[in-house]
């Protein structure tokens, strides 16, 4: 069974402070990671998808690592904002014959306070 | 642009009732299309998968099934419903290029609540 685990489970910040969460997974077989933002009452909305050791990917605020010889990325909040409240979910993609297959960790809650 | 529907939004249903929950995408042609499910406390277990029309993966045993009657339709469905298939059904689709598996996005419906009483 391919497990994949995020931490910590939940966080609380205040508005203005960095933060970071992680994701581990299987190290052997490792095609893609990918990350996911899921506000409340929306779609789940993909925030980056890696797939090379050492990769690194920002989108504003957001950036995110991958070190796929020890199975981790870590995500990184810059100046948390109110509308960083969110669930941020990964998903591991092992390397199959037909790697249609995303494997989520139960997620990251983020609140962050004004 | 491509959107995908899910309905219905909400479901109470009672223990031995059937299910039928639709997805359909608009925009895109031949898309993979997915069922999770994500059950309270946990993350988003893959379901079913198709990769076309009258082709169904199952990842997990359970008493639930999917089908494809059409290109860009997705249908759950179980005949008779345990408390266990409580939980938030979510659809999603990603394009189907050739040498892009598992780096596709996959793009999210707004998810179905299902309760199971």
């Amino acid at each position: 069974i391919l497990n994949v685990e995020q931490s910590p489970q939940s966080l609380h910040v205040q508005e203005g402070d960095s933060t970071n969460f992680t994701c581990s997974f299987p190290s052997s077989n490792f095609y893609a990671l990918h990350w996911y933002r899921w506000e409340t009452a929306k779609s789940p909305e993909a925030l980056f998808v890696m797939t090379l050791n050492g990769d690194e990917k920002k989108k504003g605020r957001i950036s995110a690592t991958l070190n796929t010889k020890e199975g981790y990325s870590y995500l990184y909040i810059k100046g948390s904002q109110p509308e960083d409240s969110a669930t941020y979910l990964c998903a591991f993609v092992p390397w199959m014959d037909s790697s249609y297959k995303l494997i989520f960790g139960s997620g990251t809650r983020l609140l962050v306070r004004p | 642009s491509q959107t995908i529907h899910q309905w219905p939004a909400t479901l109470v249903q009672p223990v031995g009732s059937p299910l039928s929950l639709e997805c359909t995408v608009e925009g895109t042609s031949n898309p993979n299309l997915y069922w999770y499910r994500q059950a309270a406390g946990r993350g988003l277990q893959l379901l079913f998968y198709s990769v076309g029309i009258g082709q169904i993966s199952s990842e997990v045993p359970q008493n639930l099934s999917a089908s494809r009657p059409q290109d860009r339709q997705f249908i759950l469905s179980s005949k008779k419903l345990l408390l266990s298939d409580s939980g938030f059904y979510l659809c999603a689709w990603s394009s189907t290029l050739r040498g892009e598996r598992g780096t596709d996005t996959q793009y999210f419906g707004p998810g179905t609540r299902l309760t199971v009483l």
